[in-house]
């Protein structure tokens, strides 16, 4: 099955500074790649997501970048924020056809701390 | 505007005894997942599914059941709890033509 590893497992940056988290996965038929952030005690919210015939996405501050043919993607915040601190997380899936399927494999998570 | 919606928030229970949680999907959503997380990991993949029939099921044991409801709201149940059990229990739900995955808050099980 489908594996994904996400590094680094802590990230600690200033007010400003750019920060960026990468993933793996194993299984080259996964087209769907999503992240989420978790702050403590709440619900993971997507943030950004890409399919896998885009090779970048944008949106404000994140960007998300894929490298299919060496199975990577990550995660870039640019200016960042006190409030961007949270856990993050990357995942991968396979989304078959016309009909949607639940099933992501995430990543073990990025612990993010921005300082003021 | 309602997100996915889970009860209880928090439970706990003993070894040996089963527990059922609920889960009510956004609005005109037709796929729910379940999803355990333990502390410190991303979370794993249980159950999916959609139009109330079984889509996909994780690596774990046949203690872990869920259903569907016509009204598209679902239940997961774990019988014969173990410790290991602890964990938080998110579920997900997605409109079944579009891929993003929207998550409730979950419910926190303690297993005592």
């Amino acid at each position: 099955g489908e594996n994904v590893e996400q590094h680094p497992s802590t990230l600690s940056v200033q007010e400003g500074d750019s920060a960026v988290i990468k993933c793996t996965y194993s299984d080259s038929a996964s087209n769907y790649f999503p992240w989420y952030k978790q702050e403590l005690g709440k619900r993971p919210q997507l943030i950004i997501d890409i399919r896998s015939n885009v090779g970048e996405k944008k949106d404000q501050r994140i960007a998300v970048t894929l490298n299919k043919t060496a199975k990577h993607f990550s995660l870039h915040i640019t200016e960042t924020q006190p409030e961007d601190s949270a856990v993050y997380f990357c995942a991968a899936s396979i989304r078959a056809g016309g009909t949607s399927y639940g099933k992501l494999t995430f990543g073990q998570g990025t612990i993010l701390t921005v300082h003021p | 505007d309602a997100g996915v919606t889970q009860s209880p928030t928090h439970l706990i229970k003993t070894r040996g005894q089963q527990v059922t949680l609920r889960c009510s999907p956004i609005s005109g959503h037709k796929s729910v997942s379940w999803y355990q997380q333990v502390l410190g990991q991303g979370p794993q993949f249980i159950f999916q599914y959609y139009e109330k029939e079984e889509r996909g099921r994780g690596n774990f044991p046949d203690r872990f059941s869920a259903r569907q409801f016509p009204n598209y709201s679902s239940e997961l149940n774990v019988n014969a709890l173990l410790l290991g059990d602890s964990a938080l229990y998110l579920c997900a739900s997605s409109w079944g033509q579009r891929e993003k995955l929207f998550f409730g808050s979950g419910t926190q099980l303690s297993v005592l």
